[in-house]
């Protein structure tokens, strides 16, 4: 079971600015680092934000990642019909002695 | 091009046995952290278990769900990690994948075990 509490769904107009937001707690997003995967559909996931809100070679700027206390936020700006896709946030959890993924996040472009 | 390829997902009976494996290419196999993750028809990601680098200890965790069944092994001459599979449950039906680094950097395309009688 997921404990990482995220909205079923998020949409947005080409070129505007949707956030998605990840609730945890102090034993995993409140210690430690929160990762962001995208997963088109059809598709594996593909890791867009990674250790301290950082993006791989290949990841537009478009796509932010920060953190305060037990929440974080991935921010898509400009969004454009390729993002349409899940979102998930993930991060290991202390007390669980495990990963934990968030409950995903469907952005639709309209 | 670096690389994960998982292979072994089948159709089983319940109670049965599997054994997945992950091959890797284009990076250090020894010196990642692999994972399995699976993803249940229609529904999220779910974390199966995690095996650290020899080099940083070797140390397996895994899921609930799992522990007691699932077991994790790698073979760093072969660039392969494992997930054994035993006493499966319905419940485990999903698209497996294997992921390296400690923030599941680089994923596999996944292979699918379907639990039915």
């Amino acid at each position: 079971q997921s404990v990482l509490t995220q909205p079923p769904s998020a949409s947005g107009t080409p070129g505007q600015r949707v956030t998605i937001s990840c609730s945890g707690s102090s034993s995993n997003i409140g210690s430690n680092d929160v990762y962001w995967h995208q997963q088109l559909p059809g598709t594996a996931p593909k890791v867009l934000i990674y250790r301290k809100n950082q993006r791989p070679s290949g990841v537009p700027d478009r796509f932010s990642g920060s953190k305060s206390g037990t929440s974080a936020s991935l921010a898509i700006s400009g969004l454009r019909s390729e993002d349409e896709a899940d979102y998930y946030c993930a991060a290991w959890d202390d007390s669980l002695s495990g990963y934990v993924f968030g409950t995903g996040t469907k952005v639709t472009v309209l | 091009e670096v690389q994960l390829v998982e292979s072994g997902g089948d159709l089983v009976m319940p109670g049965g046995s599997l054994r997945l494996s992950c091959a890797g290419s284009g990076f250090i196999f020894s010196n990642a952290w692999m994972s399995w993750v699976r993803q249940a028809p229609g529904k999220g990601l779910e974390w199966v278990g995690r095996i650290k680098s020899k080099p940083a200890g070797g140390t397996i965790d895994y899921a609930a769900p799992v522990k007691g069944r699932f077991s994790i092994s790698r073979d760093d001459s072969e660039n392969t990690l494992y997930l054994q599979m035993n006493s499966l449950k319905i419940e485990d039906t999903a698209v497996y994948y294997c992921a390296s680094g400690d923030g599941f950097d680089i994923w596999g395309q996944g292979t699918m075990v379907t639990v039915s009688s």
